[in-house]
């Protein structure tokens, strides 16, 4: 399995507080992705990095931020969490075009 | 854009076949993605499909028609542990892939 973990695991917030989610990898891949998985939706990337302080966003990027001053770890940020933030984040690395390695997943809950 | 569809929900027998079906409108192709997602967990590779055809795996073959748009994942003697969904993603233009909504497959006794 590739070296990549996600904290917390579980978090719940309140409304209007700001949250970050950390994504670490172990494996030097240059590519890392945010996702918010939701019923109904299927995966959605909300941002993406191509390297060292170099990001872009994704589909569904309004009301996140993120960061990458390393190599290994990737943090997204939600500003000011509102309840339609509540879903499942998952982080993925890759090296390349032809997979990706997906993370455990943080499950976040706005009240 | 990026459109893609597959099956929300298939049940199926134990040691059974399965073919779960993949369309895609795509501004651009460079290959085609199934994950595995048991519940609560994340989704894990199966295969990436570049080339027009069928590629296997053991129990699994996933097969791609880049002129029709159209992909299938093929699961054979079906097993318990098999019940989850099945993701599509297609990667286009920008190389990051976008994820179908996933297809519940559902392996009954």
């Amino acid at each position: 399995d590739a070296g990549i973990t996600q904290s917390p695991r579980h978090k719940v917030t309140e409304t209007g507080t700001p949250v970050t989610l950390r994504c670490h990898q172990t494996e030097n891949h240059r590519y890392m992705y945010w996702y918010r998985q939701d019923p109904g939706h299927g995966l959605r990337l909300i941002h993406y990095s191509y390297g060292v302080k170099d990001t872009d966003k994704g589909e569904v990027s309004d009301g996140y931020s993120v960061s990458r001053s390393k190599t290994e770890d990737f943090l997204l940020t939600l500003e000011s969490a509102t309840s339609s933030q509540t879903s499942v984040y998952f982080c993925a690395i890759s090296d390349s075009e032809e997979t990706q390695y997906f993370g455990p997943g943080t499950r976040l809950l706005v009240l | 854009g990026q459109n893609i569809d597959q099956p929300t929900e298939m049940t199926a027998t134990e040691g059974a076949i399965v073919q779960i079906n993949c369309t895609y409108q795509t501004s651009g192709f460079n290959g085609l993605f199934w994950y595995q997602q048991h519940a609560g967990e994340a989704p894990t590779f199966l295969s990436y499909n570049v080339l027009d055809g069928l590629e296997e795996k053991g129990r699994f073959s996933s097969f791609l028609s880049r002129s029709k748009g159209y992909s299938y994942l093929l699961l054979k003697e079906l097993q318990m542990k098999d019940s989850a969904s099945y993701l599509c993603a297609v990667s286009g233009g920008s190389y990051i892939p976008t994820f179908g909504r996933g297809t519940s497959l559902i392996v009954h006794p």
